[in-house]
């Protein structure tokens, strides 16, 4: 059975600009969430998306944002970038039931350096 | 709130055995779970804790206490490869109805030869 797939590893971009992060998750895991990873905060919850549609919500501006599609692949995006969101973006997809413990199959994630 | 806390970081010898402890404040808590990094790398799923005691796993062995909202995760027979982050996260029920997870900062373990 295929991982989490992310892409891509890498991007560097410039204040101001908008990014688009892609995550495919594991053949059957229907709830996918976003983390973002930076040295001093540790894996900070953005948001989690089951069957389409967005379950849960983490304390992050408006500017983060995500969809998830019928095959369960999500993509998570950015607008008006800021030097601040420079860090890495984990995705973890799960079986997604809800009540009993399900654990969290992380992708290796995207390295965004803002400019 | 919620609040995770773990010690930042750690240094161990090889062929020893290390705790790295955990303690947690949530409202909801449905699971305690802890994650291995390395760096560069995803983390990956070490063990989880439901109810209270000991739950061992080969050399990785992790205790949970409810009451006291305490864990730990002890690692036997440290080994080079052991070098890398642990991660504490709570499986937390939200005044949604949902469950998110909540990671500490996690604690750089390094494994001395």
């Amino acid at each position: 059975k295929a991982g989490v797939t992310q892409t891509p590893r890498y991007l560097i971009k410039t204040r101001g600009q908008q990014v688009t992060l892609s995550c495919s998750p594991i053949s059957g895991h229907r709830s996918v969430s976003w983390y973002q990873q930076t040295p001093g905060q540790g894996l900070q919850f953005l948001f989690e998306y089951f069957s389409e549609t967005q379950r849960n919500k983490g304390n992050f501006p408006g500017r983060f944002s995500g969809r998830q599609f019928s095959n369960s692949r999500s993509e998570m995006n950015v607008s008006t970038l800021e030097l601040g969101d420079s860090a890495l973006y984990l995705c973890a997809s799960s079986v997604g039931g809800g009540t009993g413990i399900e654990k969290l199959f992380f992708g290796s994630g995207t390295q965004l350096s803002v400019l | 709130g919620q609040n995770i806390d773990q010690p930042t970081e750690m240094t161990a010898t090889e062929g020893a055995i290390v705790q790295i402890n955990c303690t947690y404040q949530t409202s909801g808590f449905n699971g305690l779970f802890w994650y291995q990094q390395h760096a560069g790398e995803a983390p990956t799923f070490l063990s989880y804790n439901v109810l209270d005691g000991l739950e061992e796993k080969g050399r990785f062995s992790s205790f949970l206490s409810r009451s006291k909202g305490y864990s730990y995760l002890l690692l036997k027979e440290l080994q080079m490869k052991d070098s890398a982050s642990y991660l504490c996260a709570v499986r937390d029920l939200g005044a949604s109805g949902t469950y998110k997870y909540i990671f500490g900062t996690g604690t750089r373990l390094k494994v001395l030869a």
